[in-house]
């Protein structure tokens, strides 16, 4: 199987203060993370794409100095909403790329993280 | 437009076949995929189907593939409560790890 976990799946925080996101792959490695958002009633949005070892690379339109994104090793990655506001409040959602099993490269995801500011 | 196109609700009563239609515009996908959201919790993985087949059938799941009209279905047959969800179409280049989804559609199962 592969299996993704993410941590905390529930959290409230005050407007202002920093929340932190883990994102885990649980019986493989990938080196290749994403994070995506998601409202109500609406798609997910790709935010950015989490390399091990390297800097993520953030789509259009995404504040990379307010939601930081570290993947230290090939079984983790973090994503921090720092000072966060209300308009941040969402669903946050991760996926882990499982490579070497050929195409279609697949995409295991996370059971989401509801985050809510107050 | 948006480049992956679903209706947004669909109810059916418990027993009854479900029909879920997507479109998508990018000619060169290679891969498209159906994902099944259940309240709060993250993306499954129902099913997916390479772009130079037509059929796909896997237990109750059957995607039908028109790359024509770059139409993709997807139909569960004899559907349950338990099949009540989002699905989301997704569709992806070959060369791309990333897919482009749609904004899903929400499947109500009535008894």
């Amino acid at each position: 199987g592969a299996v993704v976990s993410q941590h905390p799946s529930r959290v409230i925080c005050k407007s202002g203060t920093s929340v932190k996101i883990e994102c885990r792959s649980l019986d493989f490695q990938a080196t290749t993370m994403f994070w995506y958002r998601q409202f109500p009633k609406q798609s997910l949005m790709l935010m950015a794409t989490s390399n091990e070892g390297s800097k993520a690379t953030y789509e259009q339109g995404v504040e990379k100095d307010k939601f930081l994104i570290n993947h230290a090793s090939l079984t983790l990655s973090t994503l921090t909403v720092t000072s966060a506001h209300p308009e941040d409040s969402s669903f946050y959602i991760c996926s882990a790329l499982k490579t070497g099993t050929g195409d279609p490269y697949e995409q295991y995801f996370g059971p989401g993280t509801r985050l809510t500011v107050t | 437009g948006e480049d992956v196109e679903q209706s947004l609700f669909l109810s059916v009563r418990e027993g009854d076949s479900s029909v879920i239609n997507c479109t998508y515009t990018d000619s060169s996908s290679t891969y498209l995929y159906w994902y099944k959201q259940e309240p709060g919790a993250g993306l499954q993985l129902l099913t997916y189907i390479f772009s130079n087949m037509d059929m796909k059938q896997d237990q109750r799941l059957t995607v039908l593939l028109n790359k024509k009209d770059k139409h993709l279905s997807l139909r569960i047959a004899d559907t349950q409560t338990g099949d009540s969800a989002i699905y989301f179409c997704a569709e992806r280049r070959g060369g791309s790890y990333i897919p482009t989804f749609g904004r899903g559609t929400s499947l109500i199962v009535h008894p």
